[in-house]
């Protein structure tokens, strides 16, 4: 069964916090991504990664950074955390372009 | 880059009705035509998909037409289902697979 792992359901932090979202996928997959979902808004991209230590900005990629040193763990970084960045955040990952994403259960991050 | 623009926005349907939920895309890159639906609480799960070479597809009740020259491609779900409540997206992009806002779907009994 595929499987996508996010390391916390559920987070609390506070401002200025440097915080570390984990994801792991046992499928082998090339490609992961990393989306943060607002209401009325819909998923965001902020990062995702095509290959092993390979990583592009998506849309909303300021305050965030990555990192993917082995293929079947891709880590979203908060910097330095602000309470614009609480909010759902969402790991998914695919076999290459033109595929099925399967995605996380989503960890709810609150900055306070 | 990809632009994805969905309407309705929101769709309210009584039990029973159709429901049908139209993409719109600029990039004709991706020749990969999926759609996800997303439950309350649960990351999005696709539904359905299609790819260039095949204008329409049906599983049960739900299915996915294309249209390449207009590009755009529709999710019609028929005799809807209170269950059938959530959030429908069509995700487009090649690597960078852009989601957009989505339609909230709400099927009253």
């Amino acid at each position: 069964d595929v499987k996508v792992t996010q390391s916390s359901r559920y987070l609390v932090k506070r401002t200025g916090e440097k915080v570390f979202l984990e994801c792991v996928q046992d499928m082998d997959h090339e490609n992961m991504f990393w989306y943060r979902q607002d209401p009325g808004l819909g998923l965001r991209l902020i990062y995702f990664s095509y290959d092993v230590k390979m990583k592009e900005k998506g849309d909303i990629p300021e305050g965030y950074s990555v990192s993917r040193e082995k293929k079947e763990r891709f880590s979203l970084i908060l910097e330095s955390a602000s309470t614009n960045q609480t909010s759902m955040y969402l790991c998914a990952s695919s076999p290459s372009g033109d595929t099925e994403a399967f995605f996380g259960q989503g960890t709810r991050l609150t900055v306070v | 880059g990809e632009n994805v623009e969905q309407h309705p926005s929101t769709l309210s349907v009584q039990e029973g009705d159709s429901a049908v939920i139209k993409c719109t895309y600029s990039d004709s890159a991706s020749n990969y035509f999926p759609w996800y639906k997303q439950e309350l609480g649960k990351g999005p799960q696709l539904i359905i998909d299609i790819r260039s070479n095949v204008g329409e597809k049906k599983d049960q009740r739900i299915a996915v037409t294309l249209n390449k020259t207009a590009k755009h491609f529709s999710l019609h779900i028929t005799e809807t289902q209170p269950e059938d409540s959530a959030v429908y997206f069509c995700p487009r992009g090649y690597n960078k697979l852009i989601f957009g806002a989505g339609t909230r779907l709400a099927v009253h009994p």
